[in-house]
């Protein structure tokens, strides 16, 4: 099956500190990139939708000044948490769709990112 | 009403049982189905699509009913390799590309 993968697969910062985290489709072409947060013992929520060579689409109550997206290739999408604080700790998973697919999505290993 | 409400769960069943998972969601406009598993500390992955017959794919049988909103999971002979969390994931708008989850069901099957 396709592959995604993230990297840093996990990180601890300081708070006011930005973050960087990447997201690759390693063997398919992905238009279209999902970012996800999870926090314990809740389910995934979306964050944004990221099109390649287009301004991501946020969701409502996520922060696009905080949380900013690049999606500049068809393989490569990042999101950079800036300022972190505390509250910002989470797992972070990106998907990615497949030009040619229309519902399937694969994710990334995640991110685990502790704000200290 | 949340999007998409689980069992709360958590299952804990012997080896070999049968166990169900339930669903509903919110959205009758709803075109796609799925069941994913997460391992702890892991990404979720796909188990399998929910199609509007059922479908089946070895120990794991998928049911839809739309009139419902209502989805199924029904895991037989489980398997200690099961553990793990369930969660229910529907495509909420017809060519939408955005998911919703569940917050998902942990089942832990013991020897």
């Amino acid at each position: 099956g396709a592959v995604v993968s993230q990297h840093p697969s996990w990180v601890i910062c300081k708070s006011g500190t930005s973050v960087k985290i990447e997201c690759r489709s390693l063997d398919f072409q992905a238009t279209t990139m999902f970012w996800y947060r999870q926090f314990p013992k809740q389910s995934l929520m979306l964050m944004a939708t990221s099109n390649e060579g287009s301004k991501a689409t946020y969701e409502q109550g996520v922060e696009k000044d905080k949380f900013l997206i690049n999606h500049a290739s068809l393989t490569l999408s990042t999101l950079t948490v800036t300022s972190a604080h505390p509250e910002d700790s989470s797992f972070y998973i990106c998907s990615a769709r497949e030009a040619t697919s229309t519902d399937t999505q694969y994710f990334g290993p995640g991110t685990r990112l502790t704000v200290l | 009403r949340k999007e998409v409400e689980q069992d709360p769960g958590p299952f804990n069943v012997p080896e070999g049982a049968t166990v169900a998972f339930n669903c509903t969601y919110s959205n009758s406009a709803s075109q796609s189905f799925f069941w994913y598993r997460q391992d702890c500390r892991k990404e979720p992955k796909l188990l399998m699509s929910v199609y509007s017959s059922g479908n089946e794919d070895g120990r794991f049988t998928a049911q839809l009913n739309r009139a419902s909103q209502y989805i199924s999971l029904l895991i037989r002979d489980s398997k200690l390799s099961d553990s793990a969390t369930y969660l229910c994931v529907v495509n909420m708008e017809g060519g939408s590309e955005k998911l919703v989850f569940g917050k998902g069901t942990k089942l832990t099957v013991n020897p």
